[in-house]
């Protein structure tokens, strides 16, 4: 089984500032894992993923993720917020074994304080 | 090119009606999967096809819900006699290459359904 942990159902940040949103994952087998970002009456986008090839992740807008097995953390920072960064944010893991459904977390919402 | 598209984008039903929410998949692509959210909570996965079979259906919460793809394109979830439990949004997403666990799931807008 496996599972994601989002602390921070909201996170506010002063624009400008450093953004970090956590994520913590419990797997059994070697994860894949997502961040994903949702933005008002749109799909859900992807912004990096973690495929093994590289422990930290680069990704669009800025975006980027350090995959720590020992703390078993995939936690999304960028160094600077933008207003237009205000959004909802889903960690997502899916196991080694195959191409099935994504488990996600609950969701952070990023509030960007002017 | 065009995204994945669902339809409807809001349902208003009655409970104890049926149901039947449409995906259209990125053209091409060979998987396609189907979630529910909740309000406040992250996507739960339901079900996914690779090209018209259905390779796991373990996500579905009863035998009320049904997902079929029978030409490997468009995918229909069908939810019979609805209750005020089944109010969420559903999220369809598709992806290029079935069986690859780094592959990425494109999403769409999601329907809204308010069982009434």
């Amino acid at each position: 089984a496996q599972s994601v942990t989002q602390l921070g159902s909201h996170v506010s940040v002063s624009e400008g500032a450093l953004v970090l949103l956590r994520c913590n994952y419990s797997s059994s087998v070697p994860p894949y894992l997502f961040w994903y970002v949702q933005y008002p009456n749109q799909g859900l986008q992807l912004l990096l993923k973690y495929t093994s090839a590289a422990t930290l992740v680069k990704g669009i807008n800025g975006f980027e993720a350090e995959f720590k097995k020992s703390e078993t953390s995939f936690h999304l920072t960028k160094p600077s917020a933008h207003m237009s960064d205000a959004a909802e944010y889903f960690c997502a893991v899916r196991s080694g074994g195959g191409a099935d459904g994504l488990t996600f977390g609950k969701g952070t919402h990023l509030i960007i304080q002017p | 090119g065009a995204g994945v598209s669902q339809s409807p984008r809001y349902k208003v039903t009655k409970r104890g009606q049926d149901v039947a929410l449409r995906c259209d998949p990125i053209s091409g692509h060979v998987s396609l999967y189907w979630y529910r959210q909740a309000l406040g909570q992250g996507p739960e996965f339901l079900t996914y096809f690779n090209y018209e079979a259905q390779q796991d259906k373990s996500g579905l919460p009863n035998d009320r819900f049904s997902a079929e793809r029978p030409e490997g394109s468009i995918s229909t979830l069908t939810i019979q006699r609805t209750e005020q439990r089944d109010s969420a949004m559903y999220r369809c997403a598709s992806s290029t290459v079935g069986g690859a666990p780094t592959e990425t799931q494109y999403f769409g807008p999601g329907t809204r359904l308010l069982v009434l």
